[in-house]
């Protein structure tokens, strides 16, 4: 099955400053990707997503790019906030038969900005 | 719009009971996962039900299972309880399922005592 590695584990960042997550995945028939970030006694939220077609996209201060050929996507998070700190996870999905993909989590990337 | 409701939001339990938790989904989802997520093991996928069929399945054992009802609520169960069954458990909604996004609710926190 797919598996998805996830780094770093924990990341500290100067506000205003960049962070950068970064995942690898197995799977070459992946085709969907998508960012979650999750804050404290809360479930997990969409931040933004891509798909296999596509190399970057983008959402203001939030982007994320995709190699296919390498198999791995990057989140990249510009001009950090003091709300930017959360646990974010990376996700991918293995096609198989219409609606029987499943999302497989990376590990998560613990971000602390420091005021 | 509502978002994914889930409940309850806190449980405790014995080994060998058994517990079942329930997702409201986003009015209009047909498709509703279910995800264990522990410090140890991340997040980690149940099942996924569209339609009231289940149509994806994790790899945890037999304990665990669900239903989704007619008005695409859905509920799971797990039997016998152990320790190690203690976790978050996530409901997540999604308009047809496979590549749509998945909305998640805040989860149920289990614990087996």
């Amino acid at each position: 099955g797919e598996n998805v590695e996830q780094h770093p584990s924990t990341l500290s960042v100067q506000e205003g400053d960049s962070a950068v997550i970064k995942c690898t995945y197995s799977d070459s028939a992946s085709n969907y990707f998508p960012w979650y970030k999750q804050e404290l006694g809360k479930g997990p939220q969409l931040i933004i997503d891509i798909r296999s077609n596509v190399g970057e996209k983008k959402d203001q201060r939030i982007a994320v790019t995709l190699n296919k050929t390498a198999k791995h996507f990057s989140l990249h998070i510009t001009e950090t906030q003091p709300e930017d700190s959360a646990v974010y996870f990376c996700a991918a999905t293995t096609p198989r038969n219409f609606g029987n993909e499943k999302l497989t989590f990376g590990t998560g990337t613990r971000l602390t900005i420091i005021p | 719009k509502a978002g994914v409701t889930q409940t309850p939001r806190y449980l405790i339990k014995t080994r060998g009971q058994q517990v079942t938790l329930s997702c409201s989904p986003i009015s209009g989802h047909r498709s509703v996962s279910w995800y264990q997520q522990t410090p140890g093991q991340g997040l980690q996928f149940l099942f996924e039900y569209f339609s009231e069929t289940q149509r994806n399945k994790g790899n945890f054992p037999g304990r665990f299972s669900g239903r989704q009802f007619s008005n695409s609520r859905s509920e799971m169960n797990v039997s016998t309880l152990e320790l190690g069954d203690s976790a978050l458990y996530l409901c997540a909604s999604s308009g047809q399922g496979g590549n749509s996004p998945l909305h998640f609710g805040n989860g149920t926190r289990l614990t087996v005592t």
